[in-house]
């Protein structure tokens, strides 16, 4: 098994800055993903292979892998922004997937 | 455009069976691995299990190894998760998603189907 861990809710005011981390042994070696769920729909991924963004995903958000903690960033916070992020690895020892447990980010 | 529609939730006593279906259109099914995650309401997600694009192989997390069985049929487009043994535990939302890409991420996801285990 591997554990992912993100912290449970971030809050930020409109405009700023969102960093959501997600830390995991030696994540480093692995690509890690990001998904962002709203309240009753399914998660929709906003960033695969640690910064990859797909079409349709605002510029605003990026995403990094330092080797210690992976970071879904959100620049210029809006209000549509509120939702549940969570990232998520394959780990090709187990040939699994695992998830963290999310982190609530909050506009204020 | 591409789509997945989950169906087959409801309620089901402990000890009982249950089989999702999830139909996919808009894409060429018969080329990629497919998954099956579930989200007890409120919490996080968990990934379930995955078969390959041919069906001929899969795997499952602990939590279900031995009682569900995921399996697709490609000539209907449709991936399947056969549960039993069902416990409270197993009570969630389950969505199909599909495989994508060499870091496998999921996209897209159904919406989901709605599994409740009680007496």
């Amino acid at each position: 098994s591997y554990v992912l861990t993100q912290p449970p809710s971030v809050s930020v005011a409109p405009g700023k800055t969102a960093d959501i981390t997600c830390g995991g042994n030696n994540i480093g070696s692995k690509s890690v993903n990001w998904y962002q769920q709203k309240p009753g729909q399914a998660p929709v991924v906003v960033i695969y292979y640690d910064s990859d963004r797909p079409s349709g995903i605002p510029e605003r958000f990026s995403g990094s892998n330092s080797g210690i903690t992976a970071t879904l960033t959100i620049s210029g916070v809006e209000a549509g922004d509120e939702a549940d992020y969570y990232c998520q690895v394959w780990d090709t020892s187990s040939d699994h997937w695992f998830f963290g447990g999310g982190t609530k980010l909050t506009v204020l | 455009q591409v789509q997945l529609v989950e169906s087959g939730g409801g309620v089901v006593q402990p000890g009982g069976s249950l089989r999702l279906s999830c139909a996919a259109s808009g894409f060429m099914f018969n080329s990629y691995a497919m998954h099956w995650v579930r989200q007890v309401p409120g919490k996080g997600l968990e990934w379930v299990a995955v078969v390959s694009f041919d069906g001929s192989s899969e795997d499952y997390a602990d939590s279900v190894k031995g009682r569900f069985t995921i399996s697709r049929d490609n000539s209907k487009n449709t991936l399947y998760l056969q549960m039993s043994s069902l416990r409270p535990g197993d009570m969630a939302v389950y969505y199909c998603a599909r495989d994508r890409g060499q870091t496998h991420w999921f996209e897209p996801w159904g919406q989901g189907t709605l599994v409740t285990v009680s007496s």
